[in-house]
């Protein structure tokens, strides 16, 4: 089943926020294979994390991720405008098989 | 820069069947360190894989869609294809299609620009 995220979340500019995103011991906590997409309306998903903790070439560092058992996690720091989006982690689960989670509303106020 | 694009018709019958096609451009969809994969996205909801195939034809499929999916791909025309039988309307979505890589880090790093499916009569 689907991996679990906060409806929504939000923070002012220049604040961190973190976005959880919690499965079991069959996905997140048995592989670190999380990757973490941006979504803007309308628009297609961008990655921002894979494998957890790394950033692809041209992802800004203000976006950092963390894994801890069977919840992984989204750090956004120094929040902007610009980050208003919804955000959503997927994991390997095994067996050649991929979830998603439900995806978060980022609102910034 | 690779580029993909989803086409095929924006309006299914219940019951009947979905087929959409992704064609890759700008890259070799025989390439060794990628799957191919259809992810989906009811409105409003969240994203939900649906499956993967490999150049070879190796198929990896969701187990809740594995029954009524069918994914498929031509290397000749650097495409491949998706099938989903015995539609209903929880089956319309935003479709996407993207390149998984499992080499360089296990991600879905290129997307298309998703093309809505509407189920109705």
């Amino acid at each position: 089943s689907a991996l679990t995220q906060p409806a929504s979340v939000s923070g002012s500019p220049g604040q961190s926020i973190t976005i959880s995103c919690t499965g079991t011991s069959s996905d997140v906590g048995s592989h670190n294979l999380v990757s973490w997409y941006q979504q803007h309306p309308g628009k297609a998903p961008k990655l921002l994390i894979y494998e957890g903790i790394k950033r692809p070439s041209g992802v800004s560092n203000r976006f950092s991720g963390s894994k801890s058992g069977n919840t992984a996690s989204l750090t956004i720091s120094g929040l902007q405008a610009e980050d208003e989006a919804d955000y959503s982690c997927c994991s390997y689960a095994g067996s050649t098989t991929w979830v998603f989670g439900g995806g978060t509303k980022l609102t910034v106020l | 820069q690779l580029q993909l694009q989803e086409s095929g018709p924006g309006l299914v019958k219940p019951s009947e069947t979905l087929s959409l096609t992704c064609i890759v451009s700008g890259g070799s969809i025989s390439s060794s360190s990628d799957y191919w994969g259809w992810i989906r996205q009811p409105p409003g909801k969240g994203l939900e894989w649906i499956a993967n195939i490999y150049y070879s034809g190796s198929t990896y499929y969701n187990p809740s869609l594995k029954s009524r999916v069918t994914i498929s791909v031509d290397t000749s025309k650097n495409q491949f294809s998706l099938k989903l039988s015995s539609v209903t309307a929880a089956d319309t979505a935003v479709y996407y299609c993207a390149r998984y890589d499992f080499w360089n880090g296990s991600f879905f790093d290129s997307w298309g620009q998703g093309t809505l499916v509407i189920v109705s009569s």
